[in-house]
């Protein structure tokens, strides 16, 4: 069964960089969501999407931007990269109710080096 | 502040013993989930209890919750080496985001 595909695996930036994380959601999810894990932390909630608006924020800084587009796959944009947003970047897809019963859904993730 | 706290941080248990760990978390909850991560890998649910159940059962996997006390418990039975990973409780307020707790690191031994 198709999964939560995340691009790239791996990442390296350079501190001051750009980066552009990529996540597509299980085939009829219309739900994204983006979290973030740092080195032995727990994962924390960023931001979320449904039918391409964003649907709920948290602890994402002002440098970091997201966006779903029209086929759902969404997009986190990461500017002015600061050593401290080396981490685990997680994504996860739902759809409505489902959720209720079954759970979230997470990619394998995209571990972002900041150097 | 952290949603779900679990206890304790890390478990060291021989194959074929039982393995508990506990969530406590502060707010009135839709469901609690359970998720599995390897590490350095990705998240894996491994079951889903909604707030009106008491005790959920999937496999070697038994979940209790106590609405009352704001608490969780997840069991393994019967470990195995391919068990050693990192366990986390994370809720869902009904707000469709997962507040995780800081996770039990759990090594079994073989």
């Amino acid at each position: 069964a198709a999964g939560v595909i995340q691009s790239p695996r791996h990442l390296i930036k350079e501190k001051r960089e750009t980066a552009t994380l990529k996540c597509y959601p299980i085939p009829r999810h219309d739900t994204v969501y983006w979290y973030q894990q740092g080195p032995g932390q727990d994962p924390q909630f960023l931001i979320s999407f449904y039918e391409k608006m964003q649907s709920d924020k948290g602890s994402i800084p002002d440098r970091f931007s997201a966006q779903q587009f029209s086929d759902y796959h969404s997009e986190l944009n990461m500017s002015s990269l600061e050593l401290g947003d080396s981490a685990l970047y997680f994504c996860a897809s739902s759809s409505g109710t489902a959720d209720l019963l079954y759970g979230y859904t997470f990619g394998s993730g995209t571990r972002l080096t900041v150097v | 502040s952290q949603q779900g706290e679990e206890d304790p941080q890390a478990l060291s248990i021989q194959e074929g013993e039982n393995a508990t760990m506990n969530c406590s978390y502060k707010t009135s909850i839709n469901n609690l989930q359970w998720y599995r991560q390897n590490s350095g890998r990705g998240l894996v649910h491994l079951i889903l209890i909604r707030s009106n159940e008491r005790e959920k059962h999937s496999g070697r996997l038994r979940v209790t919750l106590d609405t009352s006390k704001k608490s969780s418990s997840l069991l393994i039975t019967a470990s195995r080496a391919a068990d050693t990973a990192s366990y986390f409780c994370a809720t869902d307020a009904n707000d469709y985001k997962l507040s995780f707790g800081a996770g039990t690191t759990v090594t079994v031994r073989a």
